[in-house]
């Protein structure tokens, strides 16, 4: 069985940092291309960033680039996005979601995790 | 901000057809499959419909996906209270190089 499971989040403030972290079990992690994709309180999915299955391919939406870095550690089954600079807009429910194919782009989210919650706030 | 429009809310009895649109461009539907996803917030949202048309397995057939340029729909049939949740269409965006998800579709079981 496929899961992923978020960590990492909580309360921040304006122009701080956090990483979360997605633990995945249940299928060969190296072999899939990952995502994150979150959902801001009383709005709609927002596609975050993306990963190819060996990390040497990345792609960010333009809201995030220059401040997120996602990264993966295939030995330790493990997907992270580290957030800097974070503003109160970047505060939503962010998701974990497996992709289906290697490379990242023009494919689909299979799987997807339950979320943790991160809130920028003074 | 979205790129693919979605109509904010959709509605119908039990049994009845409801259908829900997503509008994009080139950039996306024109050149890219269309998913769709139902969600209820909070929890992880599940794949009805990939690749425009297919079902994934444990995907009631009540779920049928279409496109024709530029646009795609979802369909309900046989519309069930448990069908009450948010709908999501999604794409790739070539100009993005990134994947765009619809404003979303509330769907409610009168």
């Amino acid at each position: 069985e496929v899961q992923l499971e978020e960590s990492g989040g909580g309360l921040v403030q304006p122009g701080g940092s956090l990483r979360l972290s997605c633990a995945a079990s249940g299928f060969t992690f190296s072999s899939y291309a990952m995502s994150w994709v979150r959902q801001a309180p009383g709005k709609g999915l927002e596609w975050v960033s993306g990963i190819s299955n060996s990390g040497g391919r990345t792609y960010y939406a333009d809201s995030v680039k220059g401040r997120f870095t996602i990264s993966r550690d295939n030995s330790k089954n493990t997907l992270y996005l580290q957030m800097n600079n974070l503003r109160v807009e970047d505060t939503a429910l962010y998701y974990c979601a497996k992709l289906i194919g290697r490379d990242g782009y023009k494919d689909y989210f299979d799987y997807w995790g339950q979320g943790t919650l991160v809130t920028v706030s003074s | 901000q979205s790129v693919l429009t979605q109509p904010p809310s959709a509605s119908g009895t039990p049994g009845q057809w409801v259908t829900i649109s997503c509008s994009g461009s080139s950039s996306n539907i024109g050149s890219s499959y269309v998913y769709w996803y139902q969600h209820l917030p909070g929890t992880a949202p599940k794949l009805l419909i990939y690749k425009n048309n297919q079902r994934p397995s444990g995907v009631p057939d009540r779920f049928s996906g279409s496109k024709s340029g530029t646009s795609a729909s979802l369909a309900i049939s046989g519309l069930r209270s448990e069908d009450e949740a948010d709908y999501y269409c999604a794409a790739w965006d070539d100009s993005l190089s990134g994947y765009v998800f619809g404003t979303g579709t509330e769907v409610t079981v009168l």
